[in-house]
Formats: C-alpha cells, structure tokens, sequence
C-alpha cells in the first residue's frame, strides 16, 4: 500500500480547460512538496506547503494543502500543452530527509 | 551555477555486467541522494551519502548494489551483476549543508539503465 496515494493516475484534456489532481494519504505530515516531471527528466521542485489549509499559487497553478494536513491538491486554470507532465507529490520522513514519493498524475493537455 | 549532473543518460547492460553511474551534485552541495523509479511507479529512496560518508542506506538492496561519495569526484552508484529488474531511471540529488527543517532536494536528469 503507497502512503501517499495520487489520482487521478492519468488524465488527458484539451487545451483551456481546468483540472484538479489530488494527493491522499491517512497520515499526517509536516509538509509536503509537489514536483513536475518532464519526459526524459528529473523531478522539478513547484511548491512545499508547511500549514494545514494553505493555499499558494504558481501562476495558474493553485497548491492546497489539507486542513489536517493529511491531502493536497493541485488546480489547474486554463491549463496548456507546456503543463503536460508527470506531476508527483512527496512527503519527508522524519528523518528529513528521504523523501516518500506518490507514484504520479500523468497529464497531457492537448493542443 | 550547473545543476546536477549525472552521467551516462542512457546506459544499456547484458545480464550479468557491472553498471556505473555517476553524479556530480551542484556547487556547492555536499549532500547526495540516489532514487529508483521503475515504470508506472514513483521514485523510491535508495541511499543518501555525504562526502566520504554513507549516513543511510537503507533503500539499497543489500546485494549487488553499492554507492559512493568520494573526497574528490562524483558520487558513485554501482550495481554488480545486473539482471533484468534493474532496469530503472536512477536519479541523483544534491542539497546543501541541512540548517533545520526541510531541506530542498535538486534532481539531475537521470541515467536510464536498460539489462538486456
């Protein structure tokens, strides 16, 4: 069982339209990041949020993280090919630093 | 300021031969991480070293696998007779000194290693 489960797993739309993808977990956690892949690449860092109800924004991307800090979500507006990615949420462990890893929302966003 | 750096991108093996793969983390880091993402599958911790040191290595399989952060030089993960379920992206990490708190991790862009 993932201690951090991501959904959907794949989710493909057209140009323009929003979207929401979602991080899950029954445990609760000091903060949690979420990254973009690139087909080909390595994990880039988009946001950590740290308090539980926490909103922060990346342009016309939308982080939130959970009141109990438990889940998170990421909204995308308006969303374009160039958002197309693999989009990953992880946690630290109390060691601070393994990170535990979501296995991912693949999205393409079509033309 | 280069990012980190991991070298080959593409390394293809036969069952039984030895796989190197190479990292050199940013200036100024001197905290390394390696991680294994298998397809459809999320990245999973292997080993994290600092220079000289192994301080968790929890994540590598005990067999065949060994990874090091030398004084000077990139860090080296290696894998000893290789078989098929090896075949992975291996990521490489590097942070800076750790001053409390979470610590931000920058990804290189992996070396696909494909066992035939």
């Amino acid at each position: 069982t993932q201690l951090l489960e991501q959904s959907p797993q794949f989710l493909s739309i057209q140009e323009g339209e929003n979207l929401t993808v979602y991080c899950n977990s029954s445990s609760v956690f000091s903060s949690l990041q979420w990254y973009r892949q690139e087909p080909g690449e390595g994990p880039v860092l988009l946001v950590t949020v740290v308090t539980g109800g926490e909103v922060k924004k990346l342009k016309r991307l939308t982080f939130q993280f959970g009141d109990a800090r438990k889940d998170s979500s990421l909204h995308i507006t308006a969303a374009q090919p160039g958002d197309t990615g693999l989009y990953l949420c992880a946690v630290l462990m109390d060691s601070n630093y393994q990170l535990i890893w979501g296995a991912g929302t693949k999205l393409i966003i079509k033309p | 300021n280069a990012g980190v750096m991991q070298n080959p991108r593409h390394l293809v093996r036969r069952r039984g031969q030895e796989a190197r793969l190479r990292c050199s983390p940013m200036k100024g880091h001197s905290h390394v991480y390696w991680y294994r993402q298998l397809p459809e599958e999320g990245l999973k911790f292997m080993v994290y070293l600092q220079k000289e040191n192994i301080i968790d290595e929890s994540g590598m399989p005990k067999e065949r696998f060994s990874a090091e952060f030398p004084k000077e030089g990139p860090s080296i993960l290696r894998i000893q007779q290789v078989v098929r379920g090896d075949s992975a992206a291996y990521f490489c990490a590097s942070s800076p000194i750790q001053r409390g708190g979470y610590n931000e991790q920058f990804f290189g862009p992996g070396t696909r290693l494909t066992v035939l």
